[in-house]
């Protein structure tokens, strides 16, 4: 069974703090994603990774950055919190290669930025 | 890149009505779409989800129907239940891409 977690469930940060989002999945998947998730827009894609140390930029990258240094591990930065940021955040991760792989999901980091 | 526009934002029906939710994708290299379910507080989990060469997939209440030409796909679930009542989203992906989302749906079944 596939397991995908996130650091924090509940994050609460002030404007201007570095906040680090943490993911973590146990099956080995090549591809992990972060996405955030606001009502009304669905979920918009950040960034995603293939393959350690790669990464690609979503749609909406501006204000993150992410860091994949070992395969099972995909981390979320904001290097300057700002309140627009506020929001959930849900990890995913899937099997690489063939384009018809599931993607899993995290719990979700509902993060408010004061 | 990918766009996917998805209809109704709400839907309520009754319980044991059908429910139909309508999605539309702008790249016609897409060949993956996928719908997720996601109860209140829980995170998204795949229920159905169907690949270019076919044009319907079902699987008990639940069926996916896909109109190449047209660039669109639908949700159908029949004799809908209280338990269907969550947030419902389409998605599409082409090649090794990241899954592009639609808004979402949110379905209620009345009881």
């Amino acid at each position: 069974d596939v397991k995908v977690t996130q650091s924090s469930r509940y994050l609460v940060k002030r404007t201007g703090e570095k906040v680090f989002l943490e993911c973590v999945q146990d099956m080995d998947h090549e591809n992990m994603f972060w996405y955030r998730q606001d009502p009304g827009l669905g979920l918009r894609l950040i960034y995603f990774s293939y393959d350690v140390k790669m990464k690609e930029k979503g749609d909406i990258p501006e204000g993150y950055s992410v860091s994949r240094e070992k395969k099972e591990r995909f981390s979320l930065i904001l290097e300057s919190a700002s309140t627009n940021q506020t929001s959930m955040y849900l990890c995913a991760s899937s099997l690489g290669g063939r384009t018809y792989n599931e993607q899993f999901f995290g719990p979700g980091t509902r993060l408010t930025v004061l | 890149g990918e766009n996917v526009e998805q209809h109704p934002s709400t839907l309520s029906v009754q319980e044991g009505d059908s429910a139909v939710i309508k999605c539309t994708y702008s790249d016609s290299a897409s060949n993956y779409f996928p719908w997720y379910k996601q109860e209140l507080g829980k995170r998204p989990q795949l229920i159905i989800d169907i690949r270019s060469n076919v044009g319907e997939k079902k699987d008990q209440r639940i069926a996916v129907t896909l109109n190449k030409t047209a660039k669109h796909f639908s949700l159908h679930i029949t004799e809908t239940q209280p338990e269907d009542s969550a947030v419902y989203f389409c998605a599409a992906r082409e090649g090794r891409r990241a899954l592009t989302f639609g808004s979402g749906t949110r379905l209620q079944v009345q009881p």
